[in-house]
């Protein structure tokens, strides 16, 4: 089953760090680009990086630029988000969602998230 | 404020049709594919629409997307219950470099 799981998340005060992770299992990780989403409470979607397979390209949005690092292990299959300097705006729930191969910027599979919260 | 502007609401009853719309600019949807997600709760985003118009597998037909310009939109038919959710489009923005998403819209099946 192609399947990824997020976890990491948890109560972090302003200024404090998180990692997140994403196990991937089911397809070969490595021939995939990779992507973190966010949805704060009550609020839509909200794209935060994405990663392509080689980890030669990284893209942010600008309200993480600086502060968020992405990063992979295709060995273990795993996916990353480093998150320093937390705000609160940066409490949400984080996807990591696999890119559809030659359809777009379309996110084909999602794990069931992770909840961060910055809060002192 | 989103980038891509979706109606926060749409209702209809069920057996009908609802279309959902999605508004950006030519950076966003009018140079880029567009694709649509649905959300219910406590459960993971799927995919409904990618590259437009296509349907990913598992996708029933009575889901349908369609663009013109810097305008999308996603089209149900013969509605159910169970397509009671929050949809979002997406599309990728030259200008800012980045994934946008449309604010979401809540489908209500009275």
């Amino acid at each position: 089953e192609v399947q990824l799981v997020e976890s990491g998340g948890g109560l972090v005060q302003p200024g404090g760090s998180l990692r997140l992770s994403c196990a991937a299992s089911g397809f070969t990780f490595s021939n995939y680009n990779m992507n973190w989403v966010r949805q704060a409470p009550g609020k839509g979607l909200q794209w935060v990086s994405y990663i392509i397979s080689s980890s030669s390209n990284k893209f942010y949005a600008d309200s993480v630029k600086g502060r968020f690092t992405i990063s992979r292990d295709n060995t273990k299959k795993f996916l990353y988000l480093e998150m320093n300097s937390l705000r609160a705006e940066d409490t949400a729930v984080y996807y990591c969602a696999r890119h559809s191969g030659g359809a777009g910027w379309a996110f084909d599979i999602w794990g069931q998230g992770t909840m961060v919260t910055v809060s002192s | 404020q989103s980038v891509l502007t979706q109606p926060p609401s749409a209702s209809e009853t069920p057996g009908q049709r609802v279309t959902i719309s999605c508004s950006g600019s030519n950076s966003n949807i009018g140079s880029n594919y567009v694709c649509w997600y649905q959300l219910l709760p406590g459960t993971a985003p799927k995919l409904v629409i990618y590259r437009n118009n296509q349907r990913p597998s598992g996708v029933p037909d009575r889901f349908s997307g369609s663009k013109s310009g810097t305008s999308a939109s996603l089209a149900i038919s013969g509605l159910r219950s169970e397509d009671e959710a929050d949809y979002y489009c997406s599309a990728w923005d030259d200008r800012l470099t980045g994934v946008v998403f449309g604010g979401g819209t809540k489908l209500t099946v009275l």
